[in-house]
């Protein structure tokens, strides 16, 4: 089974700022099958980016995917006050999807 | 408008039973895999199990945790699909989101319910 871990656990920082969010499998996967989402208080997730690097539909292009293997990455180039809220990345292979354990963006 | 509704949910004894209904709208049921994900207070995502289209056999996958205790099934004249869940124990207490597997998505989720809150306790 594919572990996804996300670092950091929590990011301060200020509106305005870059944020470079890190998921890690622990074995080499497909992009293909690398989702990322973004979750605020007592709401459901949303889908941001999918097969890696693609913006699911609505997402505002100041957030961006990348990254291939093991490692991916999450950027959202300018941080506006909306954005601040726990951030998942998700792998699906052989008819099961993973979870990362999420990366808290918080207002600095 | 594109929506996903959970039901179902409430307070019930461990080794008890319960069943969540989720109900789509504004799309065409029938023609999407669904999902279900929880988060137990405080914690992260947790895939429990999804369901197939009927054009993909309408068959059913499900996690380790759940799997012999849970089944999923669906009713794509009513746009309904259930999670019935068995055998409950304590650290199944969660919120229970349903989500919709996109035809345009790589397996992302790109359509999710409000979420139902199951609370499994003596």
């Amino acid at each position: 089974e594919i572990v996804l871990t996300q670092s950091p656990g929590t990011l301060s920082l200020s509106p305005g700022e870059r944020a470079t969010l890190s998921c890690r499998a622990s074995q080499s996967v497909s992009n293909s099958y690398l989702a990322w989402y973004q979750q605020k208080p007592d709401q459901a997730p949303r889908l941001l980016i999918d097969g890696a690097s693609s913006r699911a539909t609505g997402i505002p292009d100041r957030f961006s995917g990348s990254g291939s293997g093991t490692d991916f990455t999450l950027t959202i180039s300018r941080l506006e006050p909306e954005d601040f809220a726990v951030y998942y990345c998700q792998h699906y292979a052989s008819s099961s999807w993973t979870f990362g354990q999420g990366t808290k963006v918080e207002i600095k | 408008e594109v929506q996903l509704v959970e039901s179902g949910g409430g307070l019930v004894q461990p080794g008890r039973s319960l069943r969540l209904s989720c109900t789509g709208s504004g799309f065409t049921f029938g023609d999407y895999a669904m999902t279900w994900v929880r988060q137990a207070p405080g914690k992260g995502l947790e895939w429990v199990g999804f369901i197939r289209s009927k054009r993909f056999g309408g068959t059913t996958e499900y996690a380790a945790s759940v799997k012999g205790r849970f089944t999923i099934s669906r009713d794509d004249s009513k746009s309904i699909a259930y999670l019935q869940m068995n055998s409950l124990k304590t650290e199944d207490t969660a919120v229970y989101y349903c989500s919709r597997v996109g035809l345009l998505t790589l397996y992302g989720m790109d359509v999710w319910g409000q979420g139902t809150t199951v609370t499994v306790s003596s």
